[in-house]
């Protein structure tokens, strides 16, 4: 059966260290793969696209990584603050104009 | 990024009317948005894909004669909840994907309560 899981429900880490999100998923093969920051009670906020081809992208303290052979995405945010806590939600991009596939979400809290 | 617009952001009704929600794509073109509802501390729920110029596409379980969708340029999406009642109170929120970068954005959402 077709599943994307992200491993952790939520993650707490100390102000300044390297947050680490995971994004998992079985029989899909996405285009490309989306990340997003979801506040309570607003939409969610686009941060970065990685196409299949793509090992890495990067854009200021984000980092992600794809592997189409392990199936996996990494989200790290470096540096991390009290700011940065939200929950995350990773998205498999079929290509197209079909929907996202969306992971749950992982609640990173940030502890100053 | 891409703006993606909703309006309104919040609205109260009574039950038994119709609240219409409209999705503007800012700066880009979008053939197609999406619709989708979240209640709290839920996951975004997909409602219904809606299709520049045809008939949207609807989730199993999401009644079309309820939630009416028109997509009427490549700019706007209206979703319209009618004969609201208590249990369509949530979160709605559309996102367009911009055909260039592939990008997909979202609006703000708009949080509907019905009385």
């Amino acid at each position: 059966s077709q599943k994307i899981e992200q491993n952790s429900e939520a993650l707490n880490i100390q102000e300044g260290k390297t947050a680490t999100l995971t994004c998992n998923y079985t029989n899909y093969s996405p285009a490309y793969l989306q990340w997003y920051r979801q506040d309570p009670g607003r939409g969610p906020v686009f941060l970065l696209l990685i196409r299949e081809n793509e090992k890495e992208k990067r854009k200021e303290r984000l980092k992600v990584t794809f592997d189409t052979t392990l199936k996996q995405s990494l989200f790290h945010i470096t540096a991390s603050q009290p700011a940065d806590s939200a929950t995350y939600l990773c998205a498999l991009d079929l290509g197209g104009n079909t929907p996202l596939v969306f992971g749950k979400g992982t609640r990173l809290s940030v502890i100053a | 990024g891409a703006v993606v617009s909703q309006h309104p952001s919040w609205v109260i009704c009574k039950s038994g009317t119709s609240v219409k929600i409209e999705c503007r794509s800012l700066d880009f073109q979008a053939t197609t948005m999406f619709w989708y509802r979240q209640f709290p501390k839920q996951s975004l729920m997909l409602m219904a894909t809606s299709n520049e110029g045809s008939k949207a596409t609807y989730e199993q379980g999401v009644e079309k004669d309820k939630f009416l969708i028109n997509h009427a340029s490549l700019t706007l999406s209206t979703l319209t909840v009618t004969s609201a009642h208590p249990e369509d109170s949530s979160f709605y929120i559309c996102s367009a994907r911009d055909g260039t970068s592939f990008e997909q954005f979202f609006g703000p959402g708009t949080r509907l309560t019905v009385l």
